[in-house]
């Protein structure tokens, strides 16, 4: 059973630069997986913010940006700002169209 | 624009059948690429990808609920349907229907419904 991992909560001072990461239980990330990053806040449905690996979707600052970070997809949020506290979820790829989310990580701006 | 929006019971009870209806605009589901897939979150917990059912009706399924999921769709009535079997308390969850739209080089869910709460309780 494939697990794809993500830091269960991070920390980010306003302004700041955080990166969260997306890997798995066991090999690499790589585009072939076409890492996606979705951000919920309570109460909503999830926002696509990237998609095959670093693209934004639209209406998505550029202050976040996604990555393949050594053997993880990576989401990183540059300036952060009050409201992107949220819950971010990555999901993976795994082919024969079967995809598989992370655990997510809950993003405080503080 | 691109809208999707789940219907169904909110509440079932254990070993019921839960059937939702995902009711889709903005889109075909008979254009080549298309797919529409449900995922669901229990309270506080995280996304889980359950199902997903392409243009052509080819369906795939998450390996570990499989044999409890059934996706069909209704492209003249621009509809999804997700029936789960054998309902269980830790069945209880928002589940959403979203849009995978037909861009090559992309796997990814653009466009999400609002989500529906299903709580399974006696």
């Amino acid at each position: 059973q494939t697990v794809v991992t993500q830091e269960p909560s991070f920390s980010v001072s306003p302004g700041g630069t955080v990166t969260l990461t997306c890997g798995l239980s066991s090999g690499s990330v790589s585009t072939n997986y076409y890492p996606s990053w979705y951000q919920q806040t309570p109460g909503q449905a999830p926002r696509t913010l990237i998609y095959s690996t670093n693209t934004r979707s639209s209406g998505v600052p550029d202050r976040f940006s996604g990555s393949i970070l050594g053997n993880k997809a990576a989401l990183t949020i540059t300036g952060a700002q009050a409201d992107d506290e949220s819950d971010y979820y990555c999901v993976l790829y795994m082919g024969s169209g079967i995809w598989v989310f992370g655990g997510g990580t809950k993003l405080t701006v503080l | 624009q691109i809208t999707l929006k789940e219907s169904g019971p909110t509440l079932v009870k254990p070993t019921q059948t839960l059937t939702l209806t995902c009711t889709f605009s903005g889109f075909s589901l008979s254009t080549s690429g298309v797919a529409v897939g449900w995922i669901r979150q229990p309270p506080g917990k995280a996304l889980e990808w359950l199902a997903l059912i392409y243009w052509d009706d080819d369906k795939r399924y998450s390996p570990s609920l499989k044999s409890r999921l059934t996706i069909t769709k209704d492209t003249s009535k621009n509809q999804v349907v997700l029936t789960m079997t054998n309902m269980d308390p830790v069945d209880t969850a928002t589940y959403y229907c979203a849009h995978r739209q037909s861009v090559p080089g992309t796997a990814h869910f653009q466009h999400w419904g609002q989500g529906t709460l299903v709580t399974v309780s006696s």
